[in-house]
């Protein structure tokens, strides 16, 4: 079935530096994507969206690609964090309501 | 409340139990869905209602899993005759009206099956 998948189960950063977590998916007709973030103990929280009409999205901090001739989308996050550290989760929903969630990334920050 | 709350936080039963989990919704959500997620693992999806339209179900993985919402609001994940591998934490999350847009997830329901 489709699916959303990720390149690294893990990441490693030093604070400061930036991040980029990466994404695969499945369906070249998922029109919308998302970014969430998930915290030790809680649920996932919003990063950013992105449609497929668009190809980049800024957000705080946050960058959002969508390459659609690879499928691929990618997070960047600038000038990374110890609040940053967490499970990121992309996810992608073609014409329906529920959204298909991947693995998830785990970024560790370190100081 | 302000956001979306479920209950119980953490249950423990025996296998072949049967059990019930329950979300509260953000008001005025018109939509809401559970999502299940295992150690280590992604979001699987379960089912989703959106207003008085039949619930898309198609993500329960067995007629052991059923969900009802009632008044638009409340939703009930009832697992009958539990089994080992239905051990995870069950989430539930809202949106304001379904379709594209973010959903809010509550903190989940861990369960563990013995």
């Amino acid at each position: 079935g489709e699916s959303v998948g990720l390149h690294l189960p893990t990441l490693s950063v030093q604070e400061g530096d930036n991040s980029i977590i990466n994404c695969a998916y499945s369906n070249s007709a998922s029109d919308y994507f998302i970014w969430y973030k998930q915290e030790s103990g809680k649920g996932p929280q919003f990063i950013i969206d992105i449609r497929s009409n668009m190809d980049k999205r800024q957000g705080q901090r946050v960058t959002v690609l969508l390459n659609k001739t690879v499928k691929h989308l990618s997070l960047q996050i600038a000038a990374t964090q110890p609040g940053d550290s967490a499970v990121y989760f992309c996810a992608e929903t073609y014409n329906t309501d529920k959204l298909i969630f991947g693995t998830g990334t785990r970024l560790q920050v370190f100081p | 409340g302000a956001g979306v709350s479920q209950s119980p936080s953490n249950k423990v039963t025996e296998k072949g139990k049967d059990v019930e989990l329950r979300c509260d919704p953000i008001s005025g959500h018109t939509a809401l869905y559970w999502y299940r997620q295992s150690l280590g693992q992604g979001l699987e999806f379960l089912i989703y209602f959106q207003g008085n339209s039949a619930p898309d179900k198609s993500g329960l993985p067995s007629d052991r899993f059923s969900a009802e919402r009632t008044g638009g609001s409340v939703s009930t994940l009832t697992i009958q005759r539990t089994q080992q591998e239905d051990s995870a934490v069950y989430l539930c999350a809202s949106s304001l009206q379904g379709g594209t847009g973010e959903l809010f997830f509550g903190e989940g329901s861990r369960l563990t099956v013995l």
